[in-house]
C-alpha cells in the first residue's frame, strides 16, 4: 500500500519553515525519509521507528505518529540546499521487509 | 552505511536487447533489492534478490523480464530483457541489513532504450 504524501509540491524562500506529510491506512512499524535532488540517488535522512523518539538530522526533524500512521517531516529555516524531492517509506512490520515509496514532495528554497 | 556501486552508470540501447545491471555492496548485508524509477515518478520496488535462491517479483513484474542474481551477501545482477522505449528509466540497487534498519540506495543506472 503506498504511503499519501503532501504537499506535491512547495516553494520556500530562503529562512522559511516547511512541514511534509506522510500517511498509511496500514498500521506501520517504521518510516524512513529520503532527499533525492536531480540526476542523483536518494539520499537517507532519518528513520522513525514505532515507538521510537523524534529524530533529527541537522535542521530537519521528523516525527511519527503511530494511532493516526501518519510522520511529519519539518524543515527549518530552509536552506537552498534543501531544495529536492522528499519521499517517505514506510515498512509494515520490523525485519528484512522492502520500503514502499510515496509519490515525493518537490520542494524548491529560492534566494 | 553500506557503499554501493553499480555499473553501468548509464547506457543507451537499443530496442529487443538486453542489459545486465551489476550491483556491488562493500560489505555483507542482509536484504538487497532493486527498484526502478521512471522520469518524474516515484521509487517503484521491482523485486527482492534473495541469496541462493530465486528473486522474490512484486505485482507487474516477472522474471523472464527481469530475471535477477544474488550469488553472494555483496553482489547482485539485474537483467533487463528484450527492451522496449518504456524500460527507460533509472535503475536502482538498495540494501538493508548488517544490523541497522536503514536501507540505503547505490548510485543508480540510467537506462534509456531507442
Amino acid at each position: 500500500q503506498q504511503p499519501v504524501q503532501s504537499p506535491q509540491a512547495v516553494i520556500l524562500r530562503e529562512g522559511e519553515d516547511a512541514v511534509i506529510n506522510c500517511s498509511s491506512s496500514k498500521a506501520l512499524y517504521s518510516v524512513h525519509w529520503y532527499r533525492q535532488k536531480h540526476g542523483e540517488a536518494p539520499v537517507f535522512l532519518m528513520i522513525l521507528l514505532k515507538g521510537g523518539e523524534q529524530m533529527r538530522h541537522e535542521k530537519i526533524s521528523a516525527s511519527f505518529n503511530e494511532k493516526k500512521q501518519q510522520s511529519s517531516l519539518y524543515l527549518t529555516a530552509s536552506q537552498l540546499s534543501y531544495s529536492g524531492t522528499y519521499f517517505c517509506g514506510t515498512e509494515k512490520s520490523s525485519g528484512n521487509t522492502p520500503l514502499v515509496f510515496g509519490k515525493g514532495t518537490r520542494l524548491s528554497v529560492i534566494a | 552505511s553500506a557503499v554501493i556501486s553499480q555499473k553501468p552508470s548509464r547506457d543507451i540501447c537499443q530496442r529487443g536487447t538486453s542489459l545486465t545491471i551489476q550491483c556491488q555492496v562493500d560489505s555483507q548485508v542482509t536484504m538487497m533489492f532493486w527498484y526502478r524509477q521512471q522520469p518524474g515518478q516515484s521509487l517503484t520496488l521491482i523485486a527482492t534478490a534473495n541469496q541462493g535462491s530465486e528473486a522474490t517479483y512484486e505485482s507487474g513484474f516477472v522474471i523472464d523480464k527481469f530475471p535477477i542474481s544474488r550469488p553472494n551477501l555483496t553482489f547482485s545482477t539485474l537483467t533487463v530483457s528484450n527492451m522496449s522505449p518504456e524500460d527507460s528509466s533509472i535503475y536502482l540497487c538498495s540494501v538493508k541489513g548488517g544490523g541497522v534498519n536503514e536501507q540505503f540506495f547505490g548510485p543508480g543506472t540510467r537506462l534509456t532504450v531507442l
